[in-house]
């Protein structure tokens, strides 16, 4: 079936402007995860979803990015005021096997470059 | 919170060698051990894990340790191809997250 995706593949905004990244996870896969990686680094926790929750947002950096999910499907990830240290690639991963370690799997992410 | 050390950060390798790259955790309540290899431009791809209640798993060329003890784990490549040629990255989990190593970029030598 068809895997994780995410939308733009690419995006460059400049400073200041706000910026929504959408994750279509694995249908049936109830948690989803935001993750982001700089060049040349690891993957940096940003925020966890079960359905439509966040129980855990302890990896947004600042104030300025927040997240949603409706439906338990789709999510998006927002970041206002963009700087250019947001500059990254941001991956989304859903599992079937909330609360439990379960096999994550990953969007191919989107790459956002901040002029 | 986890932390996770994952060394060497590059590995090069003649093909048809093998190759190893290990990990230590800090949380010893991680009971999950994925390891996930990246090709360029692409997303983090699961190639295999462990839980902490084996101490070995084997899928072809590729194998994965545990030893919860000492809080490390390592992959094990064996035969190496240059389709091996990627980042890789450990991981460890308690619950729901998971905490990353920083990677390692393998290169296959023809």
């Amino acid at each position: 079936g068809a895997g994780v995706s995410q939308s733009p593949s690419n995006k460059v905004t400049e400073k200041g402007k706000d910026v929504e990244l959408r994750c279509d996870p694995i249908s049936g896969h109830t948690a989803l995860y935001w993750y982001r990686q700089s060049l040349g680094q690891g993957l940096e926790f940003l925020i966890y979803f079960q359905g439509n929750s966040a129980p855990d947002k302890s990896g947004l950096p600042s104030d300025r990015f927040s997240a949603e999910r409706t439906g338990g499907s789709v999510s998006t990830l927002t970041i206002q005021r963009t700087q250019q240290e947001d500059s990254a690639v941001y991956l989304c991963a859903s599992s079937f096997s909330p609360g439990r370690p379960g096999e994550q799997y990953f969007g191919p992410g989107t790459r956002l470059t901040v002029t | 919170g986890e932390n996770v050390e994952q060394h060497p950060s590059t590995l090069s390798v003649q093909e048809g060698d093998s190759a190893v790259i290990k990990c230590t955790y800090s949380d010893s309540a991680s009971n999950y051990f994925p390891w996930y290899k990246q090709e360029l431009g692409k997303g983090p791809q699961l190639i295999i894990d462990i839980r902490s209640n084996v101490g070995e798993k084997k899928d072809q060329r590729i194998a994965v340790t545990l030893n919860k003890t000492a809080k490390h784990f390592s992959l094990h490549i064996t035969e190496t191809q240059p389709e091996d040629s990627a980042v890789y990255f450990c991981a460890a989990s308690v619950a729901d997250g998971l905490t990353f190593g920083k990677g390692t970029h393998l290169i296959i030598q023809p």
